[in-house]
């Protein structure tokens, strides 16, 4: 199956400090990523859909000013988080559907940010 | 978009044939039906797909009514390492392009 791979798997930053998160398709070409974020004893929600050569889809409520997303190539879609703060703490992951496109997807490990 | 519905938690023990039942009366005719596996602190992993009837592959079986409005992923024979919280996820949506929602999943826990 298609491999996602994200960098770095763990963080810990300083409040107001900028965190930048890596999702890289190692196997395909990823014309299209989806960034989940996941707190605690709680479900993925879907952040924004970033899609190749063009700006992200934010979802409802999620400041795009906040949570920068670039994707720039076909195998690397990178999310910013800007000036965090200790409420952005949590587990964030990508997706993508693989270069089929379509139901299935393909998840990468995950990223662990703590920001103090 | 297809919501879904899952019960909450289960329990089971070690040997055990674990189904665990997912709602999707809304879905749509060109749905299919997904179901995912995660572990804490590690994305989500494809376990199985299926659009009717059965499906299996080398770790579970997808069992889907003919109306599709439910879907039933059935593990044979649980072992600890198979608690996890479990995800089932209905798509592509009418727009044609898929947008992947997760609903709450159900928590599995295999006792000894």
């Amino acid at each position: 199956g298609a491999v996602v791979s994200q960098h770095p798997s763990r963080v810990i930053c300083k409040s107001g400090t900028s965190v930048k998160i890596e999702c890289r398709s190692l196997d395909f070409q990823a014309t299209t990523m989806f960034w989940y974020r996941q707190f605690p004893k709680q479900s993925l929600m879907l952040m924004a859909t970033s899609n190749e050569g063009s700006k992200a889809t934010y979802e409802q409520g999620v400041e795009k000013d906040k949570f920068l997303i670039n994707h720039a190539s076909l195998t690397l879609s990178t999310l910013t988080v800007t000036s965090a703060h200790p409420e952005d703490s949590s587990f964030y992951i990508c997706s993508s559907p693989g270069s089929a496109g379509g139901e299935t997807q393909y998840f990468g490990p995950g990223t662990r940010l703590l920001v103090l | 978009l297809a919501k879904t519905t899952q019960p909450i938690s289960m329990d089971s023990y070690e040997g055990q044939e674990v189904n665990i039942t997912c709602s999707h009366n809304n879905i749509a005719t060109n749905d299919y039906i997904t179901w995912y596996q995660q572990f804490p602190s590690q994305g989500p992993r494809f376990i199985i797909q299926g659009y009717k009837t059965k499906v299996t592959n080398e770790v579970a079986s997808l069992f889907i009514p003919a109306d599709r409005k439910s879907s039933t992923l059935s593990l044979p024979r649980v072992s600890l390492s198979d608690t996890a919280v479990y995800y089932c996820l209905v798509g592509p949506d009418a727009g044609g392009s898929y947008i992947p929602t997760f609903g709450r999943g159900t928590s599995l826990i295999v006792h000894p």
